[in-house]
């Protein structure tokens, strides 16, 4: 079955320190791969995402992803990590379902960043 | 400008009572989604619709219903079958490239609660 895994539900750094943040997909092909944010009591934005070509992509606010096939993973990094980066991470897969293509998530991590 | 809107923002239901939360788009996707989000659990997948008049059972669907007789609406009935009904709802749409469905386009979401 196709799943989503982030490791960590909760990553705390202090500000200006990187920030990784990990996704691992279980699928026979492969996906299409995202990364959203989301704020409280709001709807997601997409960060970046991947599709076919070049595996490190860059995304908005400084955060780049690499798709690396052989792990299956997709792990979010920024170098600098800022206060507004506070917020809600979530690794997201498109697949192909039983007769249609469908986007499953992960679980999310809550990023934290100390002063 | 283009987008999804969901209506309402709010939503509170009593319980034993069905309820129907509304979900447009006007970016031509074909694509449509719902999910459910509830703390610590990410987004689940309840039905998911790749053309109109065809809709498929996510990993949540008991419960719940859809209908999808416009490209542009794809509306969800909350049954008072729902045993825990009470949870933020998301809607999104995308577009189909290759073989998969790109990036899901998210509303603000709706907050349902049941009284």
């Amino acid at each position: 079955a196709q799943s989503v895994t982030q490791l960590g539900s909760h990553v705390s750094v202090s500000e200006g320190a990187l920030v990784l943040l990990r996704c691992n997909y279980s699928s026979s092909v492969p996906p299409y791969l995202f990364w959203y944010v989301q704020y409280p009591n709001q709807g997601l934005q997409l960060l970046l995402k991947y599709t076919t070509g070049a595996t490190l992509v860059k995304g908005i606010n400084g955060f780049e992803a690499e798709f690396k096939k052989s792990e299956t993973s997709f792990h979010l990094t920024k170098p600098s990590a800022h206060m507004s980066d506070a917020a809600e991470y979530f690794c997201a897969v498109s697949v192909r379902g039983s007769s249609a293509s469908k986007i499953i998530f992960g679980s999310g991590t809550r990023l934290s960043i100390r002063p | 400008d283009g987008g999804i809107t969901q209506s309402p923002k709010y939503l509170f239901r009593k319980e034993g009572q069905n309820v129907t939360l509304s979900c447009e788009q006007n970016l031509n996707h074909d694509a449509m989604y719902w999910y459910r989000q509830d703390p610590g659990q990410g987004l689940r997948l309840i039905y998911y619709s790749q053309i109109v008049n065809d809709f498929q059972k996510g990993d949540i669907a008991e419960g719940y219903s859809v209908s999808r007789e416009k490209k542009e609406s794809f509306p969800l009935t909350v049954t008072s079958a729902q045993k825990n009904p009470t949870a933020f709802y998301l809607c999104a749409s995308s577009i189909t490239r290759g073989p998969l469905n790109t990036e899901a386009f998210f509303g603000q979401g709706t907050r349902l609660t049941v009284v």
